[in-house]
């Protein structure tokens, strides 16, 4: 069965370094999205990818955030300067449609900045 | 804009017992609405959802949910519980608007299956 990967599974950084989390979706879909959970915390929506553009991006998604589809298979996540407070478990997901569609997750990155 | 509540962080209950997880949901708009589970060190794995057709939904591992709008409310059943639903079930909600494809998750419930 088709499945949403994620590399690296755990990514360790000190504070102010960039980052890139790496993503492949499944190969039909055509919706990419970011989410993140703090520990303890729920699960919270970044940004959604349509059409090689961002579709929407939450209050989250800052100017330190940038996502991108480089090659056509992978869709990456890129945190310019990494605060503490980005630590957290990121997910990547994708669906064949919009809204009512089953987004499927991968595994997530764990960040740990330091 | 939408939003999720899931009550009780924590549910227990025995093997073979009835498990039952709540979730109210605030939508402006119709809602669809979603049921993930999440086993430790994996992914967001989908239950079941609802997107405007039938208001209850049967999903995967025997879960089932119903849609009850008067209630704003979308409840996760299973009759019987076996050891390996434990884990954390997060309910989520989308809008039907055109172009709004992100899911609000809530806090999420962790249930433990005792034998």
């Amino acid at each position: 069965e088709p499945e949403v990967t994620q590399t690296p599974s755990h990514q360790v950084t000190q504070m102010g370094q960039e980052v890139i989390l790496r993503c492949v979706p499944i190969s039909n879909h055509l919706y990419f999205y970011w989410y993140r959970q703090i520990l303890g915390q729920k699960v919270e929506f970044l940004v959604s990818f349509y059409n090689n553009e961002i579709s929407e991006k939450s209050e989250i998604f800052d100017d330190q955030f940038s996502v991108e589809r480089p090659d056509g298979s992978n869709f990456t996540l890129k945190i310019r300067s990494t605060k503490l407070e980005d630590s957290a478990m990121y997910f990547c997901a994708s669906s064949v449609g919009p809204s009512s569609y089953e987004q499927y997750f991968g595994p997530g990155t764990r960040l740990t900045v330091t | 804009a939408q939003s999720v509540t899931q009550l009780g962080s924590h549910v227990s209950v025995s093997e073979g017992a009835l498990v039952l997880l709540r979730c109210n949901y605030s939508s402006s708009v119709p809602p669809y609405l979603f049921w993930y589970v999440q086993y430790p060190n994996q992914g967001l794995q989908l239950l079941l959802k609802y997107t405007s057709a039938a208001t209850l939904v049967k999903g995967i591992n025997g879960f089932e949910a119903e849609f009850k709008k008067s209630e704003t409310s979308f409840h996760l059943t299973k009759p019987s519980a076996h050891m390996s639903d434990a884990a954390e079930y997060f309910c989520a909600v989308s809008s039907s608007l055109t172009g709004a494809n992100n899911l609000f998750f809530g806090t999420g419930t962790r249930l433990t299956v005792i034998p």
